[in-house]
């Protein structure tokens, strides 16, 4: 059974520019919760989609966007890059059945660098 | 304001030793508690969930305990390997609200031969 699978691994932007980067979950999962990654500020949430919806979000501006697939993959948008931006892009994909969760899988990271 | 603490923030220990992590939380109700080990550059991989009735839960070297009274959790490393090296961060999820999980700021963790 595949993992979940982020594109690209790596990423070099410069600032003002927009990225866009890939999930796809594990086979079935319906649940994909994206997260950013930094030495200073460690994981941080940024949102969460489960049946092309965001269900839940953190607390970021507004340049952080996504959305999500019939097929369960999912994309995550920032535009207006700054280079406070750079970091570890996190996917994690869970099993979501009404009130039963599973545990979240991560994906190996998008790591962007904004220059 | 729910919060995850781990420490020490950082460990250095000798191959073959054991080890001890410590995660206090104020997350309360919370659905579950996860330790996950993170290499440098990759994705947080699961060690081990425990749901709030769970007071131990193994994962070959790898076992964590959890006391819901005084809300902390460790995880200990039984027999310590090159390969332990990596970052070992604590994740609690809120009861209600399981997409919002709360990260601790992890223990990173040096295995020196």
């Amino acid at each position: 059974k595949a993992g979940v699978t982020q594109t690209p691994r790596y990423l070099i932007k410069t600032r003002g520019q927009q990225v866009t980067l890939s999930c796809s979950p594990i086979s079935g999962h319906r649940s994909v919760s994206w997260y950013q990654q930094t030495p200073g500020q460690g994981l941080q949430f940024l949102f969460e989609y489960f049946s092309e919806t965001q269900r839940n979000k953190g607390n970021f501006p507004g340049r952080f966007s996504g959305r999500q697939f019939s097929n369960s993959r999912s994309e995550m948008n920032v535009s207006t890059l700054e280079l406070g931006d750079s970091a570890l892009y996190l996917c994690a994909s869970s099993y979501d059945r009404g009130q039963l969760r599973t545990e979240a899988f991560f994906g190996q990271g998008t790591r962007l660098t904004v220059v | 304001k729910n919060q995850v603490e781990q420490s020490p923030q950082s460990l250095i220990i000798l191959e073959g030793k054991n080890c001890t992590l410590q995660c206090n939380y104020t997350v309360s109700p919370f659905s579950n508690l996860r330790w996950y080990k993170q290499d440098t550059g990759r994705g947080p991989v699961s060690l081990t969930i425990m749901t709030f009735s769970e007071n131990t839960k193994s994962n070959g070297r790898y076992t964590a305990t959890l006391d819901a009274d005084t809300k902390q959790s460790s995880l200990h490393i039984t027999a310590s390997q090159l390969s332990d090296s990596a970052s070992y961060i604590c994740v609690v999820s809120p009861y209600g609200s399981a997409s919002k999980i709360i990260f601790g700021s992890g223990t990173r963790l040096s295995i020196r031969p």
